[in-house]
């Protein structure tokens, strides 16, 4: 079966560019749509189909995706982005999701 | 404003069935596929069941195959799922959420509804 591979945790300095990588095998022939979730709150689709960013999520979201990752940058990280990150794509008809990466900002 | 609202989790014991809801509001329910996703407390997402606009695509996940099933009622804007011969391991945060299309993302998701099942 398909599996999704995140780095269990990232950790950005204020103000620079953090990048979350979300790692399946030829990921680049699927569309993979990432999640933000803050502490006690839902997801929020922040890029979806590789690399569109929903309206009202920041420019200084990003994604791409080639060969066997994918990947979530984040420029000019903010406290704001602390938190938890999940990529998502679907496979023979069902839902995937990788383990989540956890953002610290420092 | 789209509002999607869970209810009917609650402290059961395993072995016994739950039923959950989602009543959904702000977008034309009927056209758009739904789907339940699961966060057991402390982890990470698990997509559980979706169903397309008309049910005619179903679909689970294997640790909840045969056990769970999904169902929506169009005219009453509602989602359900029915958990039945729950174990301990299915005790998370259920949520609800719309899928812009069948194999797209999830655009808006409730706050979710807890389900946990005692031993």
């Amino acid at each position: 079966s398909y599996e999704l591979t995140q780095p269990l945790s990232e950790s950005v300095a204020l103000g620079q560019t953090a990048s979350i990588t979300c790692g399946g095998n030829n990921i680049a022939n699927k569309n993979v749509h990432w999640y933000q979730q803050r502490p006690g709150q839902a997801p929020v689709v922040v890029i979806y189909r590789d690399s569109n960013r929903p309206s009202g999520i920041p420019e200084r979201f990003s994604g791409s995706n080639s060969g066997d990752t994918a990947t979530l940058t984040i420029r000019g990280a903010q406290a704001g982005d602390e938190a938890d990150y999940y990529c998502q794509v679907w496979d023979s008809g069902t839902v995937l999701f990788g383990g989540g990466t956890k953002l610290t900002v420092l | 404003e789209v509002q999607l609202v869970e209810s009917g989790g609650g402290l059961v014991q395993s072995g016994r069935s739950l039923r959950l809801s989602c009543a959904a509001s702000g977008f034309s329910f009927e056209d758009y596929d739904m789907h339940w996703v699961r966060q057991p407390p402390g982890k990470g997402l698990e997509w559980v069941s979706g169903i397309s606009w008309k049910s005619g695509n179903i679909d689970y996940a294997d640790s909840v195959k045969g056990r769970f099933t999904i169902s929506r009622d169009n005219a009453k804007n509602s989602l359900y799922l029915q958990m039945n011969s729950l174990r301990v391991e299915d005790t998370a945060l259920y949520y609800c959420a719309k899928a812009v299309t069948w194999g797209a993302d999830f655009d808006y998701w409730g706050q979710g509804t807890l389900v946990t099942v005692s031993s």
